[in-house]
């Protein structure tokens, strides 16, 4: 069985401080790991992936296998980072998705 | 085109009435997704379409849920006999194979509340 776990349901912290969002995971083969985002009013959208090894928004995130974590973070966080962010997983060529409950982020100035 | 596109955007029925939810995915996506999403957690898997073939169906949570993809395009999911714990967004999602390095590309959900 898979499973994603997102400890914190809210975060908030100040605009230019770092920001760190938690993620564990559960899962026995090889697994693909997400980061999706939904802003105010908008639709669920991907933010990154752990395969692609890259930054978006100036977020990273680093896939440990040993701690079975994803977790997503940013140095400077700014007010548009507020939103809705989703921890999923899949497993590798695999095409369903287990997300997490989810952490609202809020950036106050 | 504009996106994975999902009608109506919000549905009130009362229990016991059956509902239709309809999925307009992009244009050339072969994959196709249904979620539900209850308030307060992260969208749960229902069904997966190929084309007009549904190959998976294990997370429709009763007989009730019903979903099809006639024409390997538009889908639709039906509930019969709504209940109140049926209550909740209903997301569907496309992608253009359905393999995990091919991103799933949400609509905007039907918010579906049962009275």
């Amino acid at each position: 069985a898979q499973r994603v776990t997102q400890p914190e349901k809210l975060l908030s912290v100040f605009k230019g401080a770092p920001v760190e969002l938690k993620c564990n995971y559960s899962y026995s083969g090889s697994p693909e790991l997400f980061w999706y985002v939904q802003y105010s009013r908008q639709r669920l959208q991907l933010l990154l992936r752990h395969i692609s090894r890259e930054s978006i928004k100036g977020f990273t995130a680093d896939l440990n296998k040993g701690e079975t974590s994803f977790h997503l973070k940013k140095p400077f966080a700014q007010e548009e980072d507020s939103a809705m962010y989703y921890c999923a997983l899949s497993g590798l060529d695999d095409y369903k998705l287990s997300f997490g409950a989810g952490t609202t982020v809020t950036v106050r100035a | 085109g504009a996106g994975v596109s999902q009608s109506p955007r919000y549905k009130v029925a009362k229990r016991g009435q059956d509902v239709a939810l309809r999925c307009d995915p992009i244009s050339g996506h072969v994959s196709l997704f249904w979620y539900q999403q209850a308030l307060g957690q992260g969208p749960e898997f229902l069904t997966y379409f190929q084309n007009e073939a549904q190959l998976d169906k294990s997370g429709l949570p009763s007989d009730r849920f019903f979903a099809e993809r006639p024409e390997g395009s538009v889908s639709t999911l039906k509930i019969q006999r709504t209940q109140q714990e049926d209550s909740a967004v209903y997301l569907c999602a496309s992608s253009l194979v359905g393999r995990s390095n091919q991103p799933q590309h949400f609509g905007d959900g039907t918010r579906l509340s049962i009275l």
